[in-house]
């Protein structure tokens, strides 16, 4: 079956501060990979995505690059700011997943940024 | 403006009552789901729907029920045959199966 693996938390940096999150998966078919942020009590709202190899999304100063060869999708941002203290899910969704559409999310990793 | 809501945001109730979570989308997404999430973990899911009168099991679907008589609505019922229903519970939606899904801001279930 499909699985997310994050790297643990909680990740404490000091502003701008240089962020990577690791996020490796396993998947049968072919996914989509997904960033998801989820700041205290509110849901989640989506970072940014890649649908196939290669793709790099990114959004707000953050970027992730599918690696197909590697199976991950790292979160990065160069300059972490206060306002980016979050809980953070990487997520796959299988195009080719028969039993119905899921996404499967990792566990989360939290991420405080002290100023 | 487009978007999921869920009401209410906090609710309360006594072990042994039914409770019903509001989940109303109006971004015309067919596929809709409901997530719980406890303290420090993931995400696990508990029912999704892809089209109206249609829905299927996730993971954790016992003691949970749900109905989708309208595109737009996707209300979830915790049983007192949930044994642990103390929890946030998350909607999503989707415009396809296989698409990102659009999360709502939350309802935090307390059980006493």
């Amino acid at each position: 079956g499909n699985s997310v693996t994050q790297m643990e938390g909680p990740v404490t940096l000091s502003e701008e501060a240089f962020l990577t999150i690791n996020c490796t998966y396993t998947a049968t078919g072919y996914p989509s990979l997904f960033w998801y942020v989820q700041y205290p009590g509110e849901g989640l709202q989506l970072l940014l995505k890649a649908t196939k190899a290669d793709d790099k999304g990114s959004n707000k100063g953050f970027e992730a690059t599918y690696r197909k060869e590697t199976t991950s999708f790292h979160l990065e941002k160069g300059s972490v700011q206060v306002s980016d203290s979050a809980v953070y899910f990487c997520a796959l969704t299988d195009l080719k997943e028969t039993s119905g559409s899921r996404l499967t999310f990792g566990e989360g990793t939290q991420l405080t940024v002290n100023p | 403006d487009g978007g999921i809501t869920q009401s209410p945001k906090y609710l309360f109730r006594k072990e042994g009552q039914n409770v019903t979570l509001s989940c109303e989308q109006n971004l015309n997404h067919d596929a809709m789901y409901w997530y719980r999430q406890d303290p420090g973990q993931g995400l696990r899911l508990i029912y999704y729907s892809q089209i109206v009168n249609d829905f299927q099991k996730g993971d954790i679907a016992e003691g949970y029920s749900v109905s989708r008589e309208k595109k737009e609505s996707f209300p979830l019922t915790v049983t007192s045959a949930q044994k642990n229903p103390t929890a946030f519970y998350l909607c999503a939606s989707s415009p396809r199966t296989y698409y990102e899904q659009y999360f709502g801001p939350g309802t935090r279930l307390t059980v006493t």
